[in-house]
C-alpha cells in the first residue's frame, strides 16, 4: 500500500531532551516536507527536501533540523524542545520535485512540557 | 502580499442541503490550486488540482472550479461523511517550491 509513515504518532517530552520524529514513504517521491498545524494558524512548513542531500528552510525552521540521506526518509530533529513547539506534526511527498499533488503522513502529536 | 483567503470559517448544512466553500487568492503567477480534505486528527487528503482559469474538476458530490482570483468547492447534496475541513493551498511562481496554505474551512453535515 502507497503510504507515508510517521513515527512515533504521540510523544510526550520535557524541555530540551533531543527528539527525532521519523518519516517515510514508499512510493518512491522525489520531494518531502514536514509541517505543523497550529489552531488557527493553520498549516506552517518547516523544512522541505526537492532530492536525496537537498534541504530547505520552509517558513517556520527555527528550533528544527532536518536530513534526507535516503529517498525515503526525512527525519525531523528537535535538537532541544521547546513548549512552543508542542504541536501536531506532518510529513508530506510528493512526486515530483514540487509541493503538487501531496500525501500526508497520519500525523504526530508533540507535548513538550 | 501573495495569500490565500477561505471563507466561511465555518459551515453547518443538512444533508441534501447543497453548498459552496471559497478560496480567494492573491498571488503573482498562480501554477496550480490545490484542495484537500482533513479529517480530525488525521492528515490532509489530495482532491484536487486546477491550473487556469475556467477549469473544472468532480468528485463525487464534489466540484472545484477556478476564476482568476478565487476557486470554489461545490458540495452538492452533501451527505454526513462529507464533514470534514477543507483546505485551499497555492503554488506560485513567486517561490515554486512550496504552497500558501488558507486555514480551511469547517464543514459539518447533519443527518
Amino acid at each position: 500500500e502507497a503510504q507515508v509513515t510517521q513515527n512515533p504518532r504521540y510523544l510526550i517530552t520535557v524541555t530540551g531532551k533531543k527528539l527525532t520524529v521519523t518519516c517515510s514513504q514508499n512510493m518512491n517521491h522525489e520531494y518531502m516536507s514536514w509541517y505543523r498545524q497550529d489552531p488557527g494558524l493553520g498549516l506552517r512548513q518547516i523544512y522541505y527536501s526537492m532530492n536525496v542531500e537537498v534541504t530547505d528552510k520552509g517558513d517556520v525552521p527555527e528550533g528544527y533540523k532536518v536530513s534526507r540521506k535516503e529517498k525515503r526518509n526525512f527525519p525531523l530533529i528537535l535538537e532541544s524542545p521547546s513548549p512552543n513547539q508542542t504541536s501536531l506534526y506532518f510529513c508530506a511527498s510528493s512526486l515530483d520535485r514540487g509541493p503538487y499533488e501531496q500525501y500526508f503522513g497520519p500525523g504526530t502529536r508533540l507535548t513538550v512540557t | 502580499e501573495d495569500q490565500v483567503t477561505q471563507s466561511p470559517e465555518a459551515l453547518r448544512l443538512q444533508e441534501g442541503e447543497s453548498s459552496s466553500l471559497n478560496c480567494s487568492y492573491t498571488v503573482s503567477g498562480l501554477r496550480g490550486l490545490f484542495w484537500y480534505r482533513q479529517d480530525p486528527g488525521k492528515g490532509p487528503e489530495f482532491l484536487f488540482t486546477l491550473y487556469s482559469a475556467g477549469e473544472e474538476k468532480e468528485k463525487e458530490r464534489l466540484k472545484a472550479t477556478l476564476t482568476k482570483k478565487e476557486s470554489f468547492l461545490h458540495i452538492t447534496a452533501p451527505k454526513p461523511e462529507d464533514s470534514a475541513t477543507y483546505l485551499c493551498a497555492v503554488h506560485h511562481a513567486g517561490n515554486n517550491r512550496k504552497l500558501i496554505w488558507g486555514l480551511g474551512t469547517s464543514l459539518a453535515v447533519n443527518p
